[in-house]
């Protein structure tokens, strides 16, 4: 079946721009997850979402950072005045729900952001 | 908050070594305990994971983890690795969202 996918692959902007992420997590997947993974940090969560609920924004590193989850299923993340330390892959991820961390959770191939 | 720290950044070993990978947590509550693989060009897959049990669990690829509540461990093991076992290893910790380590990059000389 399919997984989470993302798009696009790759994006090369320049300083300054505004850029849009996407994420199609599994069909039925109630909880989106965003990461960011750096060269030599580790993946980094950003954001979750989980059914109706408000999202858990609390890895978000600045205001210029922003993610919306339309219909419970496809997500947006938008970098706004992008500046070169958010140059990184980000990664999309989907679970069935959390049921407090008793569930396997599907990471996307990545985006990878590079900003000049 | 959870938090994983995992010892090693970079393991370079020969093909049939034996391999075992560090990865402590900090969390109070009940752990549900992760370790994923990426391969080169790949993207995240499950290893292995730990919820609840017998705390030596097995995962795909001949890999095994044992869970120490005492150490507060997760430490990753393989008897004998191959050239294909060259990837990035993360470790994670879940409640409702999964806490990555930083990460230990694995090399494995032919």
């Amino acid at each position: 079946g399919a997984g989470v996918s993302q798009s696009p692959s790759n994006k090369v902007t320049e300083k300054g721009k505004d850029v849009e992420l996407r994420c199609d997590p599994i069909s039925g997947h109630t909880a989106l997850y965003w990461y960011r993974q750096s060269l030599g940090q580790g993946l980094e969560f950003l954001i979750y979402f989980q059914g109706n609920s408000a999202p858990d924004k609390s890895g978000l590193p600045s205001d210029r950072f922003s993610a919306e989850r339309t219909g419970g299923s496809v997500s947006t993340l938008t970098i706004q005045r992008t500046q070169q330390e958010d140059s990184a892959v980000y990664l999309c991820a989907s679970s069935l729900g959390t049921s407090g961390g008793t569930v396997l959770v599907y990471f996307g191939p990545g985006t990878r952001l590079t900003v000049l | 908050a959870q938090s994983v720290s995992q010892h090693n950044h970079h393991v370079i070993l020969s093909e049939a070594a034996s391999l075992e990978l560090g990865c402590n947590y900090s969390y109070g509550g009940t752990v549900n305990l992760f370790w994923y693989v990426q391969y080169p060009g790949q993207h995240l897959q499950l290893l292995l994971k730990y919820f609840s049990g017998d705390p030596l669990v097995k995962g795909i690829k001949g890999f095994e983890a044992e869970f120490i509540k005492s150490k507060f461990s997760f430490n990753l093991r393989k008897p004998s690795v191959q050239w294909s076992d060259t990837a990035e290893y993360f470790c994670a910790v879940n409640d409702y969202k999964l806490s990555f380590g930083a990460g230990t990059t694995v090399t494995v000389r032919a």
